[in-house]
């Protein structure tokens, strides 16, 4: 059965601390990882992986994929208190257009 | 250019009652789904379509219904309302089977207590 894990299920630090955090999967025939973030309404897309060792980076934000080892991981640099959200993982396995998600993380960040 | 609409925003139902989540694309998306989320759970997919007049199951589609009868609308009917359907649901959309910035795009979600 496919499945996707995240972990921590959840973490608080301060402003300023860097965070990782992790996404483990088995999915028959992957096809991409995303990361998405979600405060209080709908999950909004941040990365998009497909092939392994490649960052993909946005301001504070990178993540990065290993598919030898199925994992990822999302990196949050000079954390901010805007950055306190759930932060999701799904896995698209191929010839499908179901996302499969994890738990989920949930950051706070404190002042 | 709206994206995804879902109404209502928010519901109480009553035990054993009925209703539809209405959900509407105006992306010309083939690809349509509904999540439920739980606290801790991340999204779980109820049921999904992949072009008007094809649906298929998810990982927890009982007590659950929808139909894709134009390719915009896809509605999620809830027969017989009971407390484990308490959730957040959210509707989606996408073009490619998932992928992309812009491959899936969710709507704002509707929060349903069932009491």
């Amino acid at each position: 059965e496919d499945k996707v894990v995240q972990s921590p299920l959840s973490l608080v630090v301060h402003e300023g601390d860097t965070v990782t955090l992790n996404c483990s999967y088995e999915v028959t025939n992957f096809r991409s990882l995303l990361w998405y973030k979600q405060e209080k309404k709908a999950p909004t897309f941040l990365f998009m992986l497909t092939s392994s060792g490649i960052e993909k980076k946005s301001g504070r934000l990178s993540s990065i994929l290993d598919k030898k080892e199925l994992f990822s991981i999302l990196n949050i640099t000079a954390t901010q208190t805007g950055d306190s959200a759930i932060y999701l993982c799904a896995v698209a396995p191929s010839n499908t257009g179901k996302l499969i998600f994890g738990q989920g993380t949930t950051l706070q960040v404190k002042p | 250019n709206a994206g995804v609409t879902q109404t209502p925003k928010f519901r109480i139902l009553k035990i054993g009652q009925s209703m539809t989540l209405q959900c509407t694309q105006d992306m010309n998306h083939n690809y349509m789904y509904w999540y439920r989320q739980d606290p801790g759970m991340g999204l779980k997919l109820i049921y999904y379509s992949v072009g008007a007049g094809i649906t298929d199951k998810g990982e927890v589609p009982n007590g659950y219904n929808v139909s894709r009868s134009t390719t915009e609308d896809f509605p999620l009917r809830l027969e017989l309302a009971a407390p484990s359907q308490t959730s957040v649901y959210f509707c989606a959309s996408s073009y490619l089977k998932g992928q992309g910035a812009d491959g899936y795009t969710f709507g704002s979600g509707t929060r349903l207590t069932v009491v």
